[in-house]
C-alpha cells in the first residue's frame, strides 16, 4: 500500500495567490482528515469527511479555505486568496471506521505565501 | 468523548537515559489511546496503541506505555533513549465522531 499521498510536497506562492493541495486516502479509508501545523499553533484539525460528506468544519479558519471530497480516493483543500499567515505544513490523514480512529498520516505540503 | 493532556512540552535527555511522558485522558466510555511520533521534518507516524487488553502496550523502536484506568493515564516509556528519538511526541484520543483529539505534543531532545 502506498500509504497517504499528498501533492505537492511544496508550494512557494506568493499572496493573493490561490493555492490547491491534494491528497489521496489510503484504499478502503472511509475517512479522510486535513490538518495545519505551525510553531505557534501546533497541529490544528480543519476539517473531515466520512464517507465523502463533510462532518466537521469547524476548524476551518475562514471563508478563504475550502475542502472538497469528490470521491473516496481524492480530496483537495483550497485556500482563495491565501495569505503569508496561512504559512504552514498542511498533513492531510485517512482512518477507516472500523480501526479504532487509528488514522494514517500522508507527508504533508509545505506551503510558503510570500 | 475523551481529550487529553500531556504536561511536558519540552525535555532534554542525555543518550542511554530512560524516559517518561505524561498523557492524561478525561472519561468518555470506551478508552481507545495513541501515541504518535514526528520526526524532524517529517509526518506523524503511529508509535502505539491501546484499544483494550493487557495494559502495558508495546510499540515500535522499543516504546511502550501504560493504561493505568484508575490514574487516567497512558504515559509513554523508554528504558534507554538514542539520539535518533530526537522528536515530537503525540498523545491522541478519539472525539465523539471518526476524529481524534492530540495533545499539545512534547519535544524530546535526546543529547549525545
Amino acid at each position: 500500500d502506498a500509504g497517504v499521498i499528498q501533492s505537492p510536497r511544496h508550494e512557494v506562492t506568493e499572496m493573493g495567490q490561490e493555492v490547491t493541495l491534494r491528497c489521496k486516502p489510503i484504499s478502503g479509508h472511509n475517512s479522510l482528515f486535513w490538518y495545519r501545523q505551525t510553531m505557534m499553533r501546533g497541529l490544528e484539525l480543519l476539517i473531515y469527511f466520512n464517507n465523502n460528506v463533510p462532518i466537521d468544519d469547524s476548524g476551518m479558519p475562514e471563508d478563504r479555505f475550502s475542502a472538497k471530497m469528490p470521491n473516496a480516493s481524492f480530496s483537495t483543500l483550497k485556500i482563495q486568496p491565501s495569505e503569508p499567515r496561512d504559512s504552514a505544513v498542511y498533513f492531510c490523514a485517512s482512518s477507516s471506521t472500523s480501526g479504532y480512529n487509528e488514522q494514517f498520516f500522508g507527508p504533508g505540503t509545505r506551503l510558503t505565501v510570500l | 468523548a475523551q481529550s487529553v493532556s500531556q504536561h511536558n512540552h519540552h525535555v532534554i535527555l542525555s543518550e542511554a537515559a530512560s524516559l517518561e511522558l505524561g498523557c492524561n485522558y478525561s472519561y468518555g466510555g470506551t478508552v481507545n489511546l495513541f501515541w504518535y511520533v514526528q520526526y524532524p521534518g517529517q509526518h506523524l507516524q503511529l508509535l502505539l496503541k491501546y484499544f483494550s487488553g493487557d495494559p502495558l502496550v508495546k510499540g515500535i523502536k522499543g516504546f511502550e506505555a501504560e493504561f493505568i484506568k484508575s490514574k487516567f493515564s497512558f504515559n509513554l516509556r523508554k528504558p534507554s533513549v538514542q539520539w535518533s528519538d530526537t522528536a515530537e511526541y503525540f498523545c491522541a484520543a478519539p472525539n465523539s465522531g471518526y476524529a481524534l483529539n492530540f495533545g499539545k505534543g512534547t519535544s524530546l531532545l535526546v543529547t549525545p
